[in-house]
């Protein structure tokens, strides 16, 4: 059974630092990993998918990578504004064909002081 | 383009009723996934819909069951409230293999 782990649960950084949120899964055999923002009692917005195939993505200030052998992968944020206050949760996608299912972290709360 | 919208975005209901809760997929998508996020958690697959079935299903009970119509959209019942189901239920759509997109969920409060 696939485990998402996301450590810190909570981060607190004073704005225009640059800053890493880290995902780790357990098994391997994944299909994609997908990292999604979440504010309070909203849905996910999708930040960033990376194919197993892929080491990093790259949107605007943000940068993920993946490394499938060590079961992790990296969001890296560079300087940090208060609208990046949100909770982040990656989503790990298990290459098993056909139709899978998804699962979560539980994410990480960032919160950035102006 | 819209994109994934659900509804009702609130709803209060009593233990032991049932709910149905609805969700059109983004244009162009053909699978819905369901998912329940409790508070402080993140979210957990309940099920998968793909050309109207049922193709993949997570540790929910039968009480959870789902319904995909021909033009993709789906829906989610729960029957038998309980107060453990109150949580925000977010729908997802996709290609089967693809990224997926998120609508804003429906909040469930059971009293």
């Amino acid at each position: 059974k696939q485990e998402v782990t996301q450590i810190p649960a909570a981060l607190s950084v004073p704005e225009g630092e640059n800053l890493v949120l880290n995902c780790s899964f357990t098994d391997s055999a994944i299909y994609n990993l997908q990292w999604f923002r979440q504010d309070p009692g909203k849905g996910l917005t999708s930040l960033l998918l990376i194919q197993s195939s892929q080491r990093e993505q790259t949107s605007g200030r943000l940068n993920a990578s993946l490394d499938k052998s060590s079961g992790r992968s990296t969001l890296y944020i560079a300087a940090s504004q208060p609208g990046d206050s949100a909770t982040y949760l990656c989503a790990v996608r298990p290459r098993s064909g056909g139709y899978q299912k998804v699962t979560f972290g539980t994410g990480t709360k960032l919160q950035v002081i102006p | 383009d819209a994109g994934v919208t659900q509804s009702p975005t609130h709803l209060i209901k009593t233990r032991g009723q049932q709910v149905t809760l609805r969700c059109s997929p983004k244009s162009g998508h053909d699978t819905v996934s369901w998912y329940q996020q409790a508070l402080g958690q993140g979210p957990q697959f309940i099920f998968q819909y793909y050309e109207e079935e049922e193709r993949q299903r997570g540790n929910f009970p039968d009480r959870f069951s789902g319904h995909q119509y021909p033009n993709y959209s789906s829906e989610l019942n729960v029957n038998a409230l309980l107060l453990g189901d109150s949580a925000l239920y977010l729908c997802a759509s996709s290609f089967p293999t693809g990224e997926a997109f998120f609508g804003q969920g429906t909040r469930l409060t059971v009293v």
